[in-house]
């Protein structure tokens, strides 16, 4: 069974400090995918990493994919209360069901 | 563009009664389906997942059910709701042609609550 843990599980921080969310996994997947929630609606994909070593951009968000693929981070620069959310890593291992993790709660305070 | 709906947004039931949510796809064929269910902030469960029309996969043995009666319809039932049923139920699609790097979109959710 392939399992992901994210770390932290709660963040509050104040508008403007910088921010990272770790996603582990004693496994390797094919890809991974970060998605943020709001309350009360569905998350929304913000990326998906296929390839170790991958970094890729969203604005202030910066995700990155570990070498072995078993692991993934993501920035936020200069965080914003938008920003505020629940952010959930999925990896894909080859089957059409995606692992998540149990997501991290994040607040941001003007 | 794909959609997906998923309704009714809130619904508060009384303990033993049935349950159906209902969700749909828009602007794709074959999607793979999914029902999950979140506890309040935290990760979700898988419930049920299709690949195919009539084909229904269980992952968590429960008093639920799911059926797939249309490509792109998905439902999730009950025929006697217990108290622990009350929380976040979420549907997704994710694309059926290539299954190792297919993100899943979510509809918006129903919040189920059970009295």
């Amino acid at each position: 069974t392939q399992l992901l843990e994210q770390s932290p599980q709660f963040l509050s921080i104040q508008e403007g400090e910088n921010l990272t969310v770790y996603c582990n996994s004693s496994s390797v997947f094919s890809s991974l995918q970060w998605y943020r929630q709001e309350p009360g609606e569905g998350p929304v994909l913000l990326v998906t990493v296929v390839t170790g070593g991958e970094v890729k951009k969203l604005k202030r968000l910066t995700f990155q994919f570990g070498d072995a693929r078993k692991d993934s981070s993501l920035h936020i620069t200069a965080a914003q209360t938008g920003d505020t959310g629940l952010y959930l890593c999925a990896g894909s291992g080859g089957s059409y069901i995606p692992t998540f993790g149990r997501g991290t709660s994040l607040i941001v305070h003007p | 563009s794909q959609t997906i709906h998923q309704w009714p947004a809130t619904l508060v039931q009384p303990v033993g009664s049935p349950l159906s949510l209902e969700c749909t796809v828009e602007g794709t064929s074959n999607p793979n389906l999914y029902w999950y269910r979140q506890a309040a902030g935290r990760g979700l469960q898988l419930l049920f997942y299709s690949v195919g029309i009539g084909q229904i996969s269980s992952e968590v043995p429960q008093n639920l059910s799911a059926s797939r009666p249309q490509d792109r319809q998905f439902i999730l039932s009950s025929k006697k709701l217990l108290l622990s049923d009350s929380g976040f139920y979420l549907c997704a699609w994710s694309r059926n042609r290539d299954r190792l790097n297919q993100p899943q979109h979510f509809g918006d959710g129903t919040r189920l609550s059970i009295l």
